[in-house]
């Protein structure tokens, strides 16, 4: 069964400063891993995904990166600004269609 | 382009009571999923259909059926309902191969179980 952890489980950073946020995941076999972000009483909104051969993907001031070998993924977020605040989901996808979530990092950015 | 849309959004029933959450796409996936989300867990999988005509369970389907309609849709029933399931529950839909394979998902639906 595949796990996913997400580690810090929180994380409250001053306005400018970049954030880091670390996804690991016990089973390499994986098809692709994706980053969403998720607003209080929301739904999932898609950050970035990265197939299973590709090392890294960018969109904007984040940056997502994927060791598959060592079961990890980072996401970057640079320039933090308080519209960041949100709690940020990564999951990963086997093959055989399913998708498996971490628990999260909530993220404050103070102004 | 509405994407993955759940109805209702919000629920209270009883204890005993039975309803379904509807869920539709409008991107042609073939895969469909329904999740639960509760504090400190994460979103846990309760069913996926990989492709029409094809349903399976996934982590906690205990107390859940679905239903594959058409390849639009994809139902969650609840056939007794029990405070345990007082939850989130959100729908997903995404495609394997080919040059799109992100999943995208339902606004949720806001259920509690009294």
């Amino acid at each position: 069964k595949q796990e996913v952890t997400q580690i810090p489980a929180a994380l409250s950073v001053p306005e400018g400063e970049n954030l880091v946020l670390n996804c690991s995941f016990t089973d390499s076999a994986i098809y692709n891993l994706q980053w969403f972000r998720q607003d209080p009483g929301k739904g999932l909104t898609s950050l970035l995904l990265i197939q299973s051969s590709q090392r890294e993907q960018t969109s904007g001031r984040l940056n997502a990166s994927l060791d598959k070998s060592s079961g990890r993924s980072t996401l970057y977020i640079a320039a933090s600004q308080p519209g960041d605040s949100a709690t940020y989901l990564c999951a990963v996808r086997a093959n055989d269609y399913k998708l498996s979530f971490g628990a999260g990092t909530t993220v404050t950015v103070r102004a | 382009n509405a994407g993955v849309t759940q109805t209702p959004k919000f629920q209270v029933l009883k204890t005993g009571q039975s309803m379904t959450l509807q869920c539709a796409q409008d991107m042609n996936h073939n895969s469909m999923y329904w999740y639960r989300q509760d504090p400190g867990m994460g979103l846990r999988l309760i069913y996926y259909s990989a492709s029409e005509g094809t349903t399976d369970k996934g982590e906690v389907p205990n107390g859940y059926n679905v239903s594959r309609l058409n390849k639009r849709e994809f139902s969650l029933r609840l056939e007794s309902a029990a405070p345990s399931q007082t939850s989130v529950y959100f729908c997903a839909s995404s495609d394997i191969g080919g040059s799109v394979t992100e999943a995208f998902f339902g606004q949720g639906t806001r259920l509690t179980v009294v």
